[in-house]
């Protein structure tokens, strides 16, 4: 399917534990994004990459780690997971980064950490 | 970084008024201030965007007006229906980042 896609859809796992979120893309956008959602913080920047091999920090990186060998993907790793982390994270991407051009966001992944 | 204010958090209005949702921001090297509608469970789409070399822009229903010199850009939905019931993020880019607004959680009531 074309798009942007993010699995799980759902994740439950235990403190401590490390997980990874997914993201895949068709277009070949060059900017890939990673929020989370939380009530009363709206979207907020955890990591975003400008192309294959290059990622930066966004707004709270910490507890997090992203890679991106490959155009299309850019999984997000919570190395320990934290109760903190529960959370909705979105993936995103762009063809310009921010200069003017949408961000397609994916689905989603709700995390739950217990 | 960029600071994105977004006000009101929620917003009740009857169908056909008009809604307004207004955000502020504080580097004026923004320069592109995208909008996002969120329905509940699903992801959140762009409905429309704006430069910084515009003041207005219309599509349709949906209007934004930029005012760059006091950083403050504003939503407008006019005849509100109960589809627009959702929640709207307004953004701006600084740099390679969108920075989000909290988000305001609109109800159209039939």
């Amino acid at each position: 399917d074309a798009g942007i896609t993010q699995s799980p859809r759902y994740k439950i796992t235990e403190t401590g534990r490390q997980v990874t979120l997914m993201c895949h893309q068709t277009w070949s956008h060059s900017y890939m994004f990673w929020y989370r959602q939380d009530l009363g913080h709206g979207l907020r920047l955890i990591y975003y990459s400008a192309a294959a091999d290059i990622t930066d920090k966004g707004e709270v990186p910490d507890g997090y780690v992203v890679s991106r060998s490959k155009t299309e993907n850019f999984p997000l790793t919570l190395e320990s997971a934290t109760r903190s982390q529960t959370s909705v994270y979105f993936c995103a991407s762009s063809d310009q980064g921010t200069q003017g051009t949408e961000a397609f966001f994916g689905q989603g992944t709700r995390l739950t950490v217990v | 970084g960029e600071n994105v204010e977004q006000h009101p958090s929620t917003l009740s209005v009857q169908e056909g008024d008009s809604a307004v949702i207004k955000c502020t921001y504080s580097d004026s090297a923004s320069n592109y201030f995208p909008w996002y509608k969120q329905e509940l469970g699903k992801r959140p789409q762009l409905i429309i965007d704006i430069r910084s070399n515009v003041g207005e822009k219309k599509d349709q229903r949906i209007a934004v007006t930029l005012n760059k010199t006091a950083k403050h850009f504003s939503l407008h939905i006019t005849e509100t229906q109960p589809e627009d019931s959702a929640v709207y993020f307004c953004a701006a880019s600084y740099g390679n980042q969108f920075y989000f607004g909290t988000g305001t959680s609109l109800t159209v009531i039939p």
